[in-house]
């Protein structure tokens, strides 16, 4: 069974620019999650989405955006960019329905620098 | 918001010696899960804890639910070089019932001197 898959799985992007980032959950898992992970803040949550919808969303701008479509894959959007946004992006999914804690499978991922 | 603690950031230990480290919660937590994070790789999940004052084992690691259901912790007996890594504490939010949200802890970078 294929993991969680990550593109790409670097960039560097300049500040003001954009960012797409796409995530393609395990097989049959509905629940696709992202993270941003930076040396001082940790793991933060961004977004979920189940079954194309978002479920939870996290303290960030609204510059970071997401979406899912119906084959579950996920892509995530960071506009006009800022030094600060510099970071690994992770994608996490699960298969549990939402509203339940259930193991999340982490795919590699993207790591953005922003210069 | 709830946060979940864990400090400190970093242990060095010496191969071979136990290592625990602890996560606490500003709220009570339906479950707890742990994670590694090998340097340079991705969180792993490692278990999840439900039950009040629950104990899992895997192999050389020991993980307890706290009996409040605040706190957990996780002991590593006779540590190796490869334990080294970030461990993270979970739990999910819960105060509007949308239990899928996790929080996490800012983990622990363990190192292990050979």
């Amino acid at each position: 069974k294929a993991g969680v898959t990550q593109t790409p799985r670097y960039l560097i992007k300049t500040r003001g620019q954009q960012v797409t980032l796409s995530c393609s959950p395990i097989s049959g898992h509905r629940s696709v999650s992202w993270y941003q992970q930076t040396p001082g803040q940790g793991l933060q949550f961004l977004f979920e989405y189940f079954s194309e919808t978002q479920r939870n969303k996290g303290n960030f701008p609204g510059r970071f955006s997401g979406r899912q479509f119906s084959n579950s894959r996920s892509e995530m959007n960071v506009s006009t960019l800022e030094l600060g946004d510099s970071a690994l992006y992770l994608c996490a999914s699960r298969s549990g329905l939402a509203g339940v804690t259930g193991e999340l499978f982490f795919g590699e991922g993207s790591r953005l620098t922003v210069l | 918001g709830q946060q979940v603690m864990q400090i400190p950031q970093y242990q060095h230990v010496q191969e071979g010696e136990d290592f625990t480290t602890y996560c606490n919660s500003s709220t009570t937590l339906s479950n707890i899960q742990w994670y590694k994070q090998r340097p340079g790789g991705h969180p792993v999940f490692l278990i999840q804890l439900v039950k009040s004052g629950e104990v899992k084992k895997q192999k050389r690691l020991t993980f307890q639910f706290g009996e409040a259901k605040k706190n957990s912790s996780l002991h590593i007996t006779a540590t190796q070089t490869t334990d080294v890594g970030t461990y993270f504490c979970a739990g999910p939010r819960t105060e509007t019932g949308a239990n899928s949200k996790l929080t996490f802890g800012k983990g622990i970078t363990l190192s292990v001197r050979p």
